[in-house]
């Protein structure tokens, strides 16, 4: 079993809709978690860190499920600049500062 | 600042050649990673550094594979020799842990072709 998994869809939306993505991990001693952002051909870059007491940032929200072990980033009134690839990434933060990422997510926004 | 720099951004190289992949991590970072992504395996860690010691190099696939830090502001990937199954992207990405919640920043990749 991977540590970090994701659904790696394609999820194909319409402009405006809201659509959710989840990832669970397998280590329950987890410490911090992230959503990166990946556009084609282009290097991850942050797009918010998740806190246990879930978090907003615009159309973003981003949630945190210890017990289940599971995080989501949920996008609203989504645009076609949105269309990405979005990883889940853990950290183990005894370990060292050892990212762990999942294997993607790819949406697809469509006119 | 500049980011994390690597280089070079394209490898084009021939089945048994050596190959050296470099990163210049972003100033006053003490970690450092390196990540290699391909369609089939995703993003995965090859090694990391803290405070330029290898901490876990448990993903680097065999022996034909060394990374080095001599120092805060350097470090190499080298492949030898290298095989059509290392083509990839290549990203290293740095971080400074000052807590929990950092964020790491990747450098733009090297594109690796190994015919």
């Amino acid at each position: 079993r991977k540590e970090v998994e994701q659904d790696p869809g394609p999820f194909n939306v319409p402009e405006g809709a809201t659509v959710a993505f989840n990832c669970t991990y397998s280590n329950s001693a987890s410490q911090s978690f992230f959503w990166y952002r990946q556009d084609c051909r282009k290097e991850p870059k942050l797009l918010m860190s998740v806190y246990s007491s879930g978090n907003e940032d615009g159309r973003f929200t981003a949630q945190l499920n210890r017990a289940s072990q599971y995080i989501s980033l949920l996008i609203r009134d989504s645009k076609l600049s949105d269309s990405a690839t979005y990883l889940c990434v853990v950290t183990l933060n005894n370990a060292g500062n050892m990212l762990t990422f999942g294997g993607g997510t790819r949406l697809m926004v469509k006119p | 600042d500049a980011g994390v720099i690597q280089s070079p951004r394209h490898e084009v190289t021939e089945m048994g050649q050596e190959v050296t992949l470099r990163c210049k991590p972003i100033s006053g970072h003490n970690s450092l990673f390196w990540y290699r992504q391909t369609m089939m395996r995703g993003l995965e860690l090859l090694i990391y550094f803290n405070n330029n010691v290898p901490i876990d190099d448990s993903g680097m696939p065999e022996d034909r594979f060394s990374a080095k830090m001599p120092n805060a502001s350097f470090s190499t990937l080298k492949i030898q020799p290298s095989e059509p199954r290392d083509s990839a992207v290549y990203f290293c990405a740095s971080r400074h842990v000052r807590a929990a919640y950092t964020e790491a920043f990747f450098g733009q990749g090297t594109r690796l072709t190994v015919v």
